[in-house]
């Protein structure tokens, strides 16, 4: 079945820096790939998302990168602040409307 | 925005015992999720529903059951609680395929 990877699995930086979050996924069916942000100890809330005919999507402080070749995205967060702090999950949801998720990645962004 | 509320938010249950966790949400979503997530895991699909009267198995269906009596109620069930099932338990809905979705604040169960 599908599987995603999400790498790093942990970050450190200091507020106002820019970071990358890279994710793979195997089923080249999957079409739909939606990212949620998850504060301490709160609910997953989505970010953002970006379909398989795309190749790039932003909202305000946020970039999404689709490579379907090399079934890769890459979520970009600029200008980070305390708030931005939280687990990011990756996710994928393939033809059959499975969804498979990445096992996250700890942002710590340190005022 | 979807409201998707789960009872308990905690429970310590003795290994053995029976357990239930609840699910409700008020958006009219045909899907429901139950998810645990595990320091190193992720989030891992235990069982889901299509909408009332189904319920499928996900990716690690043993020791839980699942129900979904209506629309909007999706419960899991613990018929014999062991303590490899201490964890945070996520319901989640959505509406059909390609869409997003939308989480309860979690259940923190210890099996004890």
């Amino acid at each position: 079945g599908e599987q995603v990877e999400q790498l790093p699995s942990s970050l450190i930086v200091q507020e106002g820096a820019s970071v990358l979050i890279n994710c793979s996924y195997t089923d080249s069916a999957s079409v739909y790939f939606p990212w949620y942000k998850q504060e301490p100890g709160k609910r997953l809330q989505f970010i953002i998302d970006i379909r398989s005919n795309m190749e790039r999507k932003q909202t305000q402080r946020l970039t999404l990168l689709f490579d379907k070749k090399t079934k890769h995205l890459s979520l970009h967060i600029t200008a980070t602040q305390p708030g931005d702090s939280a687990i990011y999950f990756c996710s994928a949801t393939n033809s059959n409307n499975r969804i498979f998720f990445g096992d996250g990645t700890q942002l710590v962004v340190k005022p | 925005e979807a409201a998707v509320t789960q009872s308990p938010r905690n429970k310590v249950a003795v290994t053995g015992g029976k357990v239930t966790l609840s699910c409700n949400q008020t958006n009219n979503h045909n899907n429901m999720y139950w998810y645990r997530q595990d320091t190193g895991h992720g989030l891992r699909l235990i069982h889901y529903s299509y909408g009332a009267g189904s319920t499928e198995k996900g990716d690690i269906p043993d020791g839980y059951k699942a129900s979904r009596p209506s629309q909007e109620n999706f419960s899991l069930i613990l018929e014999l609680a062991t303590p490899s099932q201490t964890s945070v338990y996520f319901c989640a809905s959505g509406e059909a395929s390609g869409n997003t979705l939308y989480f309860g604040e979690g259940s923190r169960l210890i099996v004890v």
